[in-house]
Formats: structure tokens, sequence, C-alpha cells
């Protein structure tokens, strides 16, 4: 079935540094989403890219939908302590009963 | 964020009992949907239900089982869970008619079945 890849597993950066994920797929996607999940919590929604192209940022984070459509990169500047985490991406072709694919998500640690 | 409410957001049960996960979602959406969550893996779609009808099952043995009375609110009913069905259910829910894709995910229940 689809799979979106999303590597490595696990991060770990210092704080204050910036740093930056991806997102790739065998097929096209016509939405990109960036999920973050906190330890006990469910996956909250970060950045919805809908164009081919298309750039999007929300406070220290920014995030493009590739130009092939089959990929995407999610970027976090001036890191800090409570970007820790799991960030997933999750692709959606819209249409009948079209549904989220989903990544297995990076685990980012921060160091103080 | 209270978008969307799940209770209990934990729960231990014996493989011969029988619970029930709730969701609510305030958001005025009309999808709504069961993932299962574990560790190491993407999240796994179970459940989809728009305007009130399943609309997936995604292949989910039947001790599950969904139920959706109204666009706001589903269930999953429980029972003689395996120790394998251990993990995180999340509710989530969209605005279908949209076609934006965004999902809005409760927190989860945390599930221990011994």
């Amino acid at each position: 079935g689809q799979q979106l890849n999303q590597s490595p597993q696990s991060m770990f950066i210092q704080e204050g540094e910036d740093v930056s994920m991806n997102c790739t797929s065998s097929s096209i996607f016509n939405t990109w989403l960036w999920y973050k999940q906190d330890p006990g919590e469910g996956p909250v929604l970060l950045i919805a890219l809908y164009k081919a192209g298309e750039l999007t940022s929300n406070g220290r984070l920014t995030a493009q939908f590739g130009i092939t459509r089959k990929d995407s990169f999610l970027n976090i500047s001036a890191s800090i302590p409570s970007d820790v985490g799991i960030y997933f991406c999750a692709g959606l072709r819209t249409g009948a009963n079209s549904k989220l694919t989903f990544g297995k998500g990076i685990t980012l640690s921060v160091r103080p | 964020e209270t978008g969307v409410t799940q209770t209990p957001r934990h729960l231990v049960m014996g493989m011969t009992n029988k619970k029930s996960l709730k969701c609510e979602q305030h958001l005025g959406h009309n999808a709504m949907y069961w993932y299962k969550q574990s560790a190491k893996k993407p999240l796994e779609l179970m459940f989809v239900y728009n305007f009130k009808e399943q609309t997936e099952n995604n292949s989910v043995p039947s001790r599950f089982s969904p139920e959706c009375p109204n666009s706001s609110h589903l269930f999953l009913h429980l029972h003689t869970l395996q120790p394998e069905d251990s993990a995180l259910y999340l509710c989530a829910s969209s605005q279908v008619t949209s076609g934006s894709g965004e999902q809005y995910f409760g927190p989860g229940t945390r599930l221990t079945v011994t």
C-alpha cells in the first residue's frame, strides 16, 4: 500500500539549532500535512500545504510542498526544548473516499 | 485545544471484558475516524464515518465495533480483545466536504489488554 518515508527515525539536536526533516513518497499527493505529537497526546496539526511549490510558515516552522508533489519538507529554526516530540507527515490524494497516508514519524530530541 | 475529546484517557481491561471508547468533536465536522497507534508503526486507519455512515472498515477484527449516532459522536465498542490490541486509540474529525484533508485528533485512549 501507500507509504510515506520519513528518516531517520530519531534526531538529536542542540537547543538553538535549526533542523530539517523530509518526507518522500513514490506517489503524488495533492495535500501535505505536518503533525507533531507530544508524549501521551494526540497529533496536533502544524502546517497544511495545498499547492506544489507552496512554502508556508507557522512561527519558527516552515514547510514546503515539493514541486514534484512526491515530497515535503519541514524546517524548525532556533529549536527550543518544547520542540521535543514526534513529527509526522501525512499526504492526501483528493477524490472519492480519499484518506490520509501517514509516515512513521521522526522523534526529535533537543539538548539544552 | 478541546476540539476533539476522548474518554477515557487510560483503560486497562481483561480479555473477557467489554468496554467502550468515546469520542466527541466540537468543530462542526462531518467526518470522524478511528486510528490505532502502536509503537514504531505508522498510524493505522480503522474506521471512517462520513455524515454518520460508515465508509471505511480497514479489515478490522470484529472484536472492534464502531458506532456513530450523529456527526459529533463516535464510539468504539471493545469485546474479547487480545494483548496485541494494546495501543493508543486516536479519534479524529474533518470537514470532508471541503476536501482539504485536514484531520484534527483527540488526545487518545491508552488501552492495555491484560
